[in-house]
């Protein structure tokens, strides 16, 4: 079936440090693949997303470039500030409903100042 | 509305006692989903509605769990009988689009979550 890997949290870096969050995804065909972020209270909000392979999302200083070689869709960001400590969860969809979209089990970051 | 509204934000519930969560989409989207989060897990999927139509319930954990959308807009997540494992944020997403790929990957909105504490 399909199914999400994120990297086990938490991570803990320094404000300005380069971030990376990888994500491997299991799937048949081409799913789109997602970035959510989850502040503190907060339900989750869509970062970024890619459609289809090569693509690269970005927002808000984040990006992710969609590799279908290597199942790959790992979140980078160049400078953290501490306003992006939250929950971040990689997630795919392969269209069609219900449990055709699936997260994975979320990683926290914090930013200490 | 602009977002995805769910009420209320938070509930304490005895247990035993029937809940209900309410969930308002965004309006004219097609698709409603509902999750459950367990305290540092990732959404785990309970059920969807196209329009009125619940065409997924594979992920309603027991029978005490009941969902409806009646007039396709507005849904209801019901639990019956609480018990504390029941404890958890439920979050509510909708989406544009229905059974076909939409041109946006089918990216879903959520609300921020009705949180349930089971006592």
């Amino acid at each position: 079936g399909n199914s999400v890997t994120q990297m086990e949290g938490p991570v803990t870096l320094s404000e300005e440090a380069f971030l990376t969050i990888n994500c491997t995804y299991t799937a048949t065909g081409y799913p789109s693949l997602f970035w959510y972020v989850q502040y503190p209270g907060e339900g989750l909000q869509l970062l970024l997303k890619a459609t289809k392979a090569d693509d690269k999302g970005s927002n808000k200083g984040f990006e992710a470039t969609y590799r279908k070689e290597t199942t790959s869709f790992h979140l980078e960001k160049g400078s953290v500030q501490v306003s992006d400590s939250a929950v971040y969860f990689c997630a795919l969809s392969k269209g069609g409903y219900g449990q055709n979209f699936v997260f994975g089990p979320g990683t926290r970051l914090s930013v200490l100042p | 509305g602009a977002g995805v509204s769910q009420s209320p934000r938070y509930k304490v519930a005895k247990r035993g006692q029937d809940v209900a969560l309410r969930c308002d989409p965004i309006s004219g989207h097609v698709s409603l989903f509902w999750y459950q989060q367990a305290l540092g897990q990732g959404p785990e999927f309970l059920t969807y509605f196209q329009n009125e139509a619940q065409l997924d319930k594979s992920g309603l954990p027991s029978d005490r769990f009941f969902a409806e959308r009646p007039e396709g807009s507005v849904s209801t997540l019901k639990i019956q009988r609480t018990q504390q494992e029941d404890s958890a944020v439920y979050l509510c997403a909708s989406s544009p689009w229905g059974l076909r790929r939409g041109r946006d990957g089918n990216t879903i909105y959520f609300g921020e979550g009705s949180w349930l504490t089971v006592v």
